[in-house]
């Protein structure tokens, strides 16, 4: 069985702060580690998509890192807004052989940013 | 911007009943995906779906469930006789051929089975 560990599983930070959270997974058979923002009654929202390790991907405040070696990747946050209180997934890429490459999740990291 | 999309957004149901949860696509897309979230939990797979077929399904994807894609553009999820344990969040998801692309999420529906 898979396991894919977030930590820590809530976090609060105040406004302004940075902050950073981990994923762990399985070394082996890599393929990609996604991470999602997810905010109540929306979408999951793709933030990244990390093949590479050694991969360091950035979209305005928010960054990621990747280690397929250790089987780690974090994500940080650069000068938290209110808005950007969310629930942060991270879902490990499977391929069993079929070629479906499903997300195994992670119990994902609540952030709440306060003003 | 395309975006999946869900409905119902909540499905109330008696156990036992069958219940089928609807998606949209975005239209270039090639594969499918059901997921789901109890309350508390990790968000789960449940199958995946190309070609008009299944192409990969979880242990919790028993006879109970079923997909198709009848149209071209919806893509259902039917459960048959539906169980307290079947109350969660499911979302349905869809990617291009890449898999190093972006899975697309819906809004999910809340399924709750009284």
């Amino acid at each position: 069985i898979l396991n894919v560990e977030q930590s820590p599983q809530s976090l609060h930070v105040q406004e302004g702060d940075s902050t950073n959270f981990t994923c762990s997974f399985p070394s082996s058979n890599f393929y990609a580690l996604h991470w999602y923002r997810w905010e109540t009654a929306k979408s999951p929202e793709a933030l990244f998509v990390m093949t590479l390790n050694g991969d360091e991907k950035k979209k305005g405040r928010i960054s990621a890192t990747l280690n397929t070696k250790e089987g780690y990747s974090y994500l940080y946050i650069k000068g938290s807004q209110p808005e950007d209180s969310a629930t942060y997934l991270c879902a490990f890429m499977v391929d069993s052989g079929a070629g479906s490459y499903q997300l195994t999740f992670g119990k994902g990291t609540k952030l709440s940013v306060i003003p | 911007e395309p975006e999946v999309t869900q409905t119902p957004s909540h499905q109330v149901t008696q156990m036992g009943q069958e219940v089928i949860l609807r998606c949209v696509p975005i239209s270039n897309h090639l594969y499918f995906y059901w997921y789901r979230q109890i309350l508390g939990q990790k968000v789960e797979f449940l199958v995946s779906f190309y070609n008009n077929e299944i192409s990969e399904k979880s242990e919790i994807f028993d006879d109970q469930f079923s997909v198709e894609r009848p149209d071209g553009s919806n893509f259902t999820l039917k459960i048959r006789s539906t169980k307290l344990e079947d109350s969660a969040m499911y979302f349905c998801a869809s990617r291009t051929l890449s898999y190093y692309n972006e899975q697309f999420f819906g809004p999910g529906t809340r399924l709750t089975v009284l």
